[in-house]
C-alpha cells in the first residue's frame, strides 16, 4: 500500500545536525512532491519546506532558509531532510508528507513522524 | 505570509452533536488550496478535506467543508467517538504553506 516510512528517533546536542529519512513505497515517487512539517511538543503544525522528487526543486520556509536542506534519492525512493545548527527549540516531531495532485496538492499521505530531541 | 486563525480554540460537545469549526485567513485564499486535517494524540495528521469542500478518499460524509475567500468552515454533522481530536486548516496556494493553530474537539 502507499506509505511513507521515516527513520527513528534522534537525540542531538545543540549546534549539531540531524538528517531524517522518508522512504516511499506503493506509488511512483517521481510523480509527487514531499513536504516536511514539524510539531513541537504540545504545539501545532509548522511547514518547513517542499521538494519535487521529480527534479529536485525545493521551496523552503524563510524561517529555515540556510539551515535546512531537502534531498532525494530516487533509486531508493527516499527523501531526506537535514537541519543544521540545532537549538533546543528544534525539539519536535518531524513529518514527511506527500503532496498529491489528485487532491490539489494537499498532503494525503504522511509518515509516522520522527522525534528529534535537542538537549545538552 | 497568510495567517490562518482557527476558532474556537476548544469545542466541548457530546457524541451525536454537530460541530462547526472556523478558519479565517489574513488574505484571500484560493478555495482550491484550502485543506482540513484531523490529528489524534500520537498520530500523524490525516487529510479530511481538500479544495475547501471535497472529501478525501475514505472520509465519512458527516464531514463537510465550505467557505471561500477568507472564511472557511469544517462541519461534523454528528460527532462519533473517534471524531474527538484536533483539527487544523491549511492553505497551500501561496508560499509559505501555513496551518491554523488548531481547534480541539473534546468530549463534554
Amino acid at each position: 500500500q502507499v506509505q511513507l516510512v521515516q527513520s527513528g528517533a534522534e537525540v542531538k546536542k545543540p549546534g549539531a545536525s540531524v538528517k531524517v529519512s522518508c522512504k516511499a513505497s506503493g506509488y511512483t515517487v517521481t510523480s509527487y512532491g514531499i513536504s516536511w512539517v514539524r510539531q513541537a511538543p504540545g504545539q501545532g503544525l509548522e511547514w518547513m519546506g517542499w521538494m519535487s522528487v521529480h527534479n529536485g526543486n525545493t521551496n523552503y520556509a524563510q524561517k529555515f532558509q540556510g539551515r535546512v536542506t531537502m534531498t532525494t534519492d530516487t533509486s531508493t525512493s527516499t527523501t531526506y531532510m537535514e537541519l543544521r545548527s540545532l537549538r533546543s527549540d528544534d525539539t519536535a516531531v518531524y513529518y514527511c508528507a506527500r503532496e498529491s495532485k489528485d487532491y490539489y496538492y494537499a498532503m494525503d499521505v504522511w509518515g509516522q513522524g520522527t522525534t528529534v530531541t535537542v538537549s545538552s | 505570509e497568510i495567517v490562518l486563525t482557527q476558532s474556537p480554540g476548544t469545542l466541548s460537545l457530546s457524541p451525536g452533536e454537530r460541530a462547526t469549526l472556523s478558519c479565517r485567513a489574513s488574505q484571500s485564499v484560493s478555495s482550491s488550496y484550502l485543506a482540513w486535517y484531523q490529528q489524534t494524540p500520537g498520530q500523524a495528521p490525516r487529510l479530511l478535506i481538500y479544495g475547501a469542500s471535497s472529501r478525501a478518499t475514505g472520509i465519512p460524509d458527516r464531514f463537510s467543508g465550505g467557505g471561500s475567500g477568507t472564511d472557511f468552515t469544517l462541519t461534523i454533522s454528528r460527532l462519533e467517538p473517534e471524531d474527538f481530536a484536533v483539527y487544523y486548516c491549511q492553505q497551500y496556494g501561496r508560499s509559505p504553506r501555513t496551518f491554523g493553530q488548531g481547534t480541539k474537539v473534546e468530549i463534554k
